[in-house]
């Protein structure tokens, strides 16, 4: 079935460093995948999404490129901020498959200033 | 525009009381509505969805269910809480054979004691 593998957390990061999050996943069909973002305390919120290979999602400074020959969708930010600090799914849909939504296991980040 | 509210934002119950949360959205007809569940530290975990009035499907056994009287209105209920059963509800909805994005509500944290 379908799946999405992230990279287990807590990252923890100074200001303005690079960030990078691993995101794999397995899926029959022509999957979206997604990036959300949990602020402490908060719902999901949509960070960015790609619905098709070699589309990038991009938003707040965070990109992700759907790469079909990898099956991955790796979140990268090239500065990051305190503010930054929140739980970060990668998650994947197939529009064939009753509209559900597979989220990965989440990743916290830590931004230290 | 489309907005989504729970309520309770918190709740404390005895093991063994009933339980009633709510969830409406607002904005959108015939939504796809979805129930989740985060456990201290863990990811989500989908407990039921609905692609219509009366029509739900549960993911998960367990002694929780869930009722949509109404096009836009999702409740979960339970007739006698488990202390397993604490966590962090969240509610979602989507556009029904879009890309699949979901919109997540703020959630509501359950402590049974």
């Amino acid at each position: 079935g379908n799946s999405v593998t992230q990279m287990e957390g807590p990252v923890t990061l100074s200001e303005e460093a690079f960030l990078t999050i691993n995101c794999t996943y397995t899926a029959t069909g022509y999957p979206s995948l997604f990036w959300y973002v949990q602020y402490p305390g908060e719902g999901l919120q949509l960070l960015l999404k790609a619905t098709k290979a070699d589309d990038k999602g991009s938003n707040k400074g965070f990109e992700a490129t759907y790469r079909k020959e990898t099956t991955s969708f790796h979140l990268e930010k090239g500065s990051v901020q305190v503010s930054d600090s929140a739980v970060y799914f990668c998650a994947l849909s197939d529009v064939n498959r009753d509209d559900k939504i597979i989220f990965g296991k989440g990743t916290r980040l830590h931004i230290l200033p | 525009s489309q907005t989504i509210h729970q309520w309770p934002a918190t709740l404390v119950q005895p093991v063994g009381s009933p339980l009633s949360l709510e969830c409406t959205v607002e904005g959108t007809s015939n939504p796809n509505l979805y129930w989740y569940r985060q456990a201290a530290g863990r990811g989500l975990q989908l407990l039921f969805y609905s692609v219509g009035i009366g029509q739900i499907s549960s993911e998960v056994p367990q002694n929780l269910s869930a009722s949509r009287p109404q096009d836009r209105q999702f409740i979960l209920s339970s007739k006698k809480l488990l202390l397993s059963d604490s966590g962090f509800y969240l509610c979602a909805w989507s556009v029904p054979g879009t890309s699949g994005e979901q919109f997540f509500g703020p959630g509501t944290r359950l402590t049974v004691l």
